[in-house]
């Protein structure tokens, strides 16, 4: 398959802890990476790999993977957070690229 | 400092050919397992990746829209060229060029260019 499935939205409240999740068959093979994007901008890496963080990108963001499903974690979510979020993964021939659909997190 | 600019027309007629251009900065093209890719997001909705070329001239490019694209690299002029023909309204969208790092078990884009906005309208 070469499909990414992510939650169309999700919601946190301030300071506490969010879960993105992004399940594909391609994942059971390859690491996933995180964009954020918020509204007018490009998006930007956040996670990638096993467990990576870019320069710049604070602790607060986390990845793990488990099966056919990647995980995003935001401990301690801040209202900056507040974007739409893509996993990128290559698909199950491992010859292509392609993204979930995004999710859509609210800081409340 | 790598930076990525996307160039090309802002508007082109349905079945006309769209001719992107990506001029990237701070690396080379010629880079081992560096790369650029050609995504695309049309207004409210999610990204789409469409391809990728890498600095031994490896491409790859979505299924959906093999037979339309073509993507071609000029190491010495720091550019990547993405052809797109025969397009629609649809197809209305902001394009993005990103750098592309290939590792044994992952890919992943580090660094996007601001992206270009191509609306296809007669």
């Amino acid at each position: 398959s070469s499909e990414l499935t992510q939650d169309p939205a999700v919601s946190v409240a301030l300071g506490q802890t969010v879960r993105i999740t992004c399940q594909g068959d391609s994942l059971r093979s390859y690491y996933a990476s995180w964009y954020q994007q918020k509204p007018g901008q490009a998006p930007v890496l956040v996670i990638y790999g096993k467990n990576n963080r870019p320069s710049g990108i604070p602790d607060r963001f986390s990845g793990s993977s488990s099966g056919n499903t990647a995980s995003l974690t935001i401990t301690g979510a801040q209202a900056e957070d507040e974007a739409d979020y893509y996993c990128n993964s290559r698909d199950s021939s491992g010859n292509h690229n392609v993204f979930g659909g995004g999710t859509k997190l609210t800081v409340l | 400092q790598v930076t990525l600019k996307e160039s090309g027309p802002v508007l082109v007629k349905p079945t006309e050919t769209l001719t992107l251009t990506c001029t990237v900065s701070g690396f080379s093209l010629s880079n081992a397992r560096m790369g650029v890719s050609w995504i695309r997001q049309p207004p409210g909705k999610a990204l789409e990746w469409l391809a990728h070329i890498f600095s031994n001239d490896e491409k790859s490019y979505s299924t959906s829209l093999k037979s339309r694209l073509t993507i071609s690299k000029d190491t010495s002029k720091s550019q990547v060229v993405l052809t797109m023909t025969n397009m629609d309204p649809v197809d209305t969208a902001t394009y993005y060029c990103a750098r592309i790092r290939r590792e044994l078990w992952f890919d992943h884009f580090d660094y996007w260019g601001q992206g270009t906005l191509v609306t296809v309208s007669s």
